[in-house]
Protein backbone atom coordinates (compact mmCIF):
# COMPACT_ATOMS: atom_id res chain seq x y z
CA UNK A 1 0.00 0.00 0.00
CA UNK A 2 0.96 3.96 -0.54
CA UNK A 3 2.85 4.90 2.80
CA UNK A 4 3.16 8.80 3.32
CA UNK A 5 6.02 9.92 5.11
CA UNK A 6 6.22 12.75 7.63
CA UNK A 7 8.53 14.26 10.41
CA UNK A 8 7.04 13.55 13.85
CA UNK A 9 7.57 17.07 14.85
CA UNK A 10 9.09 20.76 13.59
CA UNK A 11 9.40 24.09 15.42
CA UNK A 12 9.00 27.35 14.64
CA UNK A 13 9.14 31.05 16.11
CA UNK A 14 6.03 32.91 16.05
CA UNK A 15 5.93 35.10 13.21
CA UNK A 16 8.18 32.65 11.06
CA UNK A 17 6.93 30.15 8.31
CA UNK A 18 6.85 27.06 9.49
CA UNK A 19 7.03 24.01 6.04
CA UNK A 20 5.32 20.48 7.18
CA UNK A 21 6.69 17.72 4.50
CA UNK A 22 4.84 14.78 3.54
CA UNK A 23 6.56 12.54 1.60
CA UNK A 24 5.16 9.94 -0.78
CA UNK A 25 6.42 8.36 -4.00
CA UNK A 26 5.32 10.32 -6.92
CA UNK A 27 3.17 12.50 -4.85
CA UNK A 28 3.27 14.97 -7.22
CA UNK A 29 0.53 12.95 -9.44
CA UNK A 30 -1.97 12.74 -6.64
CA UNK A 31 -4.23 15.15 -5.19
CA UNK A 32 -3.13 15.72 -1.63
CA UNK A 33 -5.23 17.09 1.40
CA UNK A 34 -4.01 18.54 4.64
CA UNK A 35 -5.82 18.34 8.03
CA UNK A 36 -5.22 19.73 11.43
CA UNK A 37 -5.78 18.58 14.62
CA UNK A 38 -5.61 20.02 17.90
CA UNK A 39 -5.39 18.00 21.34
CA UNK A 40 -9.02 16.54 22.13
CA UNK A 41 -10.63 17.67 18.74
CA UNK A 42 -11.26 15.67 16.00
CA UNK A 43 -9.32 16.93 12.57
CA UNK A 44 -10.18 19.82 10.05
CA UNK A 45 -9.58 20.23 6.62
CA UNK A 46 -6.84 23.20 5.90
CA UNK A 47 -5.78 22.30 2.04
CA UNK A 48 -7.93 19.94 -0.38
CA UNK A 49 -6.93 19.22 -3.44
CA UNK A 50 -3.47 20.11 -2.88
CA UNK A 51 -3.71 23.83 -2.56
CA UNK A 52 -7.68 24.83 -2.13
CA UNK A 53 -8.41 26.33 0.99
CA UNK A 54 -12.01 25.97 2.76
CA UNK A 55 -13.55 29.07 3.82
CA UNK A 56 -12.39 30.50 7.15
CA UNK A 57 -9.22 28.80 6.53
CA UNK A 58 -6.65 31.77 6.62
CA UNK A 59 -4.63 32.49 3.57
CA UNK A 60 -1.37 32.08 5.55
CA UNK A 61 -1.74 28.47 4.87
CA UNK A 62 -1.03 27.08 1.44
CA UNK A 63 0.29 23.76 -0.14
CA UNK A 64 1.97 22.79 -2.55
CA UNK A 65 3.29 19.25 -4.48
CA UNK A 66 6.90 18.69 -6.13
CA UNK A 67 8.26 15.32 -7.37
CA UNK A 68 7.83 12.53 -3.97
CA UNK A 69 7.12 15.91 -1.51
CA UNK A 70 4.15 17.81 -0.51
CA UNK A 71 4.38 20.90 1.75
CA UNK A 72 2.26 22.50 4.04
CA UNK A 73 3.49 25.76 4.49
CA UNK A 74 2.24 28.40 7.49
CA UNK A 75 3.45 31.52 6.90
CA UNK A 76 3.57 34.08 9.76
CA UNK A 77 3.07 31.58 12.24
CA UNK A 78 0.71 32.10 15.24
CA UNK A 79 0.64 30.31 18.93
CA UNK A 80 -2.64 29.15 17.69
CA UNK A 81 -1.70 27.24 15.01
CA UNK A 82 0.02 24.29 17.45
CA UNK A 83 -1.40 21.09 16.47
CA UNK A 84 -1.04 17.99 14.67
CA UNK A 85 -1.02 18.07 11.41
CA UNK A 86 -1.88 15.01 9.05
CA UNK A 87 -1.61 14.42 5.03
CA UNK A 88 -3.80 12.67 3.08
CA UNK A 89 -3.83 11.43 -0.31
CA UNK A 90 -5.85 8.34 -2.29
CA UNK A 91 -4.33 4.99 -2.86
CA UNK A 92 -4.87 4.03 -6.33
CA UNK A 93 -3.64 0.50 -6.09
CA UNK A 94 -5.99 -0.12 -3.30
CA UNK A 95 -8.85 2.35 -3.96
CA UNK A 96 -8.38 3.40 -0.48
CA UNK A 97 -7.56 7.05 1.88
CA UNK A 98 -4.11 6.64 3.36
CA UNK A 99 -3.14 9.37 6.01
CA UNK A 100 0.80 10.13 7.12
CA UNK A 101 1.62 9.32 10.42
CA UNK A 102 0.97 13.02 11.74
CA UNK A 103 3.30 16.05 12.68
CA UNK A 104 2.94 17.76 15.62
CA UNK A 105 3.78 21.57 14.84
CA UNK A 106 5.72 23.44 17.86
CA UNK A 107 5.45 27.16 18.12
CA UNK A 108 8.09 28.35 20.03
CA UNK B 1 -23.75 24.76 10.48
CA UNK B 2 -22.48 20.98 9.91
CA UNK B 3 -22.84 19.11 13.33
CA UNK B 4 -21.93 15.30 13.18
CA UNK B 5 -22.51 14.22 16.61
CA UNK B 6 -20.95 10.46 17.59
CA UNK B 7 -22.16 7.66 20.16
CA UNK B 8 -21.87 4.74 21.16
CA UNK B 9 -18.48 3.66 22.14
CA UNK B 10 -17.23 1.87 25.45
CA UNK B 11 -15.44 -0.44 26.63
CA UNK B 12 -16.13 -4.31 25.21
CA UNK B 13 -14.29 -7.54 25.65
CA UNK B 14 -12.12 -9.01 22.56
CA UNK B 15 -14.50 -10.94 20.47
CA UNK B 16 -17.81 -8.99 21.82
CA UNK B 17 -19.58 -6.29 19.59
CA UNK B 18 -20.66 -2.42 19.59
CA UNK B 19 -22.66 -0.42 17.40
CA UNK B 20 -21.42 3.52 16.71
CA UNK B 21 -24.15 5.85 15.53
CA UNK B 22 -23.98 9.38 14.01
CA UNK B 23 -26.32 12.06 14.22
CA UNK B 24 -26.35 14.09 11.46
CA UNK B 25 -27.26 17.85 11.13
CA UNK B 26 -27.11 21.26 9.00
CA UNK B 27 -26.84 19.65 5.83
CA UNK B 28 -28.80 17.39 3.54
CA UNK B 29 -27.60 14.09 4.91
CA UNK B 30 -28.50 12.02 2.04
CA UNK B 31 -27.17 13.91 -0.66
CA UNK B 32 -23.57 13.04 0.93
CA UNK B 33 -21.22 9.78 1.36
CA UNK B 34 -20.07 9.42 4.58
CA UNK B 35 -17.02 7.61 6.20
CA UNK B 36 -15.36 6.11 9.56
CA UNK B 37 -12.19 7.09 10.39
CA UNK B 38 -10.16 5.93 13.53
CA UNK B 39 -7.23 7.01 15.35
CA UNK B 40 -4.98 5.22 17.69
CA UNK B 41 -2.08 6.74 19.92
CA UNK B 42 0.74 4.16 18.29
CA UNK B 43 -0.78 4.28 14.69
CA UNK B 44 -2.18 7.34 14.26
CA UNK B 45 -5.88 8.36 11.90
CA UNK B 46 -6.41 5.04 9.66
CA UNK B 47 -9.68 5.27 7.42
CA UNK B 48 -12.61 2.12 8.35
CA UNK B 49 -15.30 2.32 6.07
CA UNK B 50 -17.26 4.61 3.01
CA UNK B 51 -20.72 4.83 2.37
CA UNK B 52 -22.42 6.26 -1.27
CA UNK B 53 -25.29 8.73 -0.47
CA UNK B 54 -27.72 6.04 -0.73
CA UNK B 55 -26.13 3.18 0.95
CA UNK B 56 -26.15 1.15 -1.88
CA UNK B 57 -21.94 0.98 -2.29
CA UNK B 58 -19.64 0.40 0.62
CA UNK B 59 -16.13 0.34 1.12
CA UNK B 60 -13.67 -1.10 3.91
CA UNK B 61 -10.51 -1.12 5.29
CA UNK B 62 -8.68 -4.71 4.92
CA UNK B 63 -8.11 -4.55 9.18
CA UNK B 64 -12.12 -4.68 9.19
CA UNK B 65 -13.53 -6.31 6.38
CA UNK B 66 -15.53 -9.32 7.51
CA UNK B 67 -16.05 -7.76 10.88
CA UNK B 68 -17.52 -4.31 11.01
CA UNK B 69 -20.63 -2.96 8.72
CA UNK B 70 -21.10 0.48 7.37
CA UNK B 71 -24.86 1.72 6.70
CA UNK B 72 -26.89 4.96 7.05
CA UNK B 73 -30.74 5.90 7.57
CA UNK B 74 -31.75 8.87 5.57
CA UNK B 75 -34.90 9.55 7.24
CA UNK B 76 -33.47 9.40 10.61
CA UNK B 77 -29.82 11.51 9.28
CA UNK B 78 -28.28 8.79 10.86
CA UNK B 79 -25.23 6.69 9.96
CA UNK B 80 -23.88 3.54 12.02
CA UNK B 81 -20.81 1.32 12.12
CA UNK B 82 -21.73 -2.49 13.52
CA UNK B 83 -18.74 -3.83 14.84
CA UNK B 84 -18.15 -7.37 15.50
CA UNK B 85 -15.45 -9.90 16.87
CA UNK B 86 -13.35 -6.88 18.07
CA UNK B 87 -10.18 -6.97 18.98
CA UNK B 88 -7.93 -5.34 21.10
CA UNK B 89 -5.99 -3.65 17.79
CA UNK B 90 -9.34 -2.21 17.29
CA UNK B 91 -9.11 0.44 20.22
CA UNK B 92 -9.21 3.58 18.97
CA UNK B 93 -11.19 6.99 18.98
CA UNK B 94 -13.44 6.49 15.80
CA UNK B 95 -14.96 9.55 14.01
CA UNK B 96 -17.52 10.14 11.54
CA UNK B 97 -16.84 12.21 8.55
CA UNK B 98 -18.92 13.64 4.79
CA UNK B 99 -16.61 13.25 2.06
CA UNK B 100 -17.08 15.08 -1.12
CA UNK B 101 -17.45 12.05 -2.95
CA UNK B 102 -17.62 8.21 -3.09
CA UNK B 103 -14.16 7.76 -4.61
CA UNK B 104 -10.67 9.77 -4.59
CA UNK B 105 -12.45 12.07 -1.80
CA UNK B 106 -11.39 13.79 1.20
CA UNK B 107 -13.06 14.48 4.65
CA UNK B 108 -14.52 16.98 4.91
CA UNK B 109 -16.41 17.78 7.69
CA UNK B 110 -15.58 15.53 11.37
CA UNK B 111 -17.45 14.37 14.34
CA UNK B 112 -16.05 14.58 17.79
CA UNK B 113 -15.38 10.91 17.78
CA UNK B 114 -16.22 8.43 20.63
CA UNK B 115 -13.63 6.02 22.68
CA UNK B 116 -14.06 2.38 21.62
CA UNK B 117 -11.73 0.62 23.99
CA UNK B 118 -11.23 -3.23 23.23
CA UNK B 119 -10.19 -5.54 26.53
CA UNK B 120 -10.57 -8.07 28.76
Amino acid sequence: SYVLTQPPSVSVAPGKTARITCGGNNIGTKSVHWYQQKPGQAPVVFIYYDSDRPSGIPERFSGSTSGNTATLTISRVEAGDEADYYCQVWDTTTAHPVFGGGTKLTVL
Amino acid sequence: EVQLLVSGGGLVQPGGSLRLSCAASGFTFSTYAMSWVRQTPGKGLEWVSVISNSGGRTFYGDSVKGRFTISRDNSKNTLYLQMNSLRVEDTAVYYCATVNQLLMYYFEYWGRGTLVTVSS
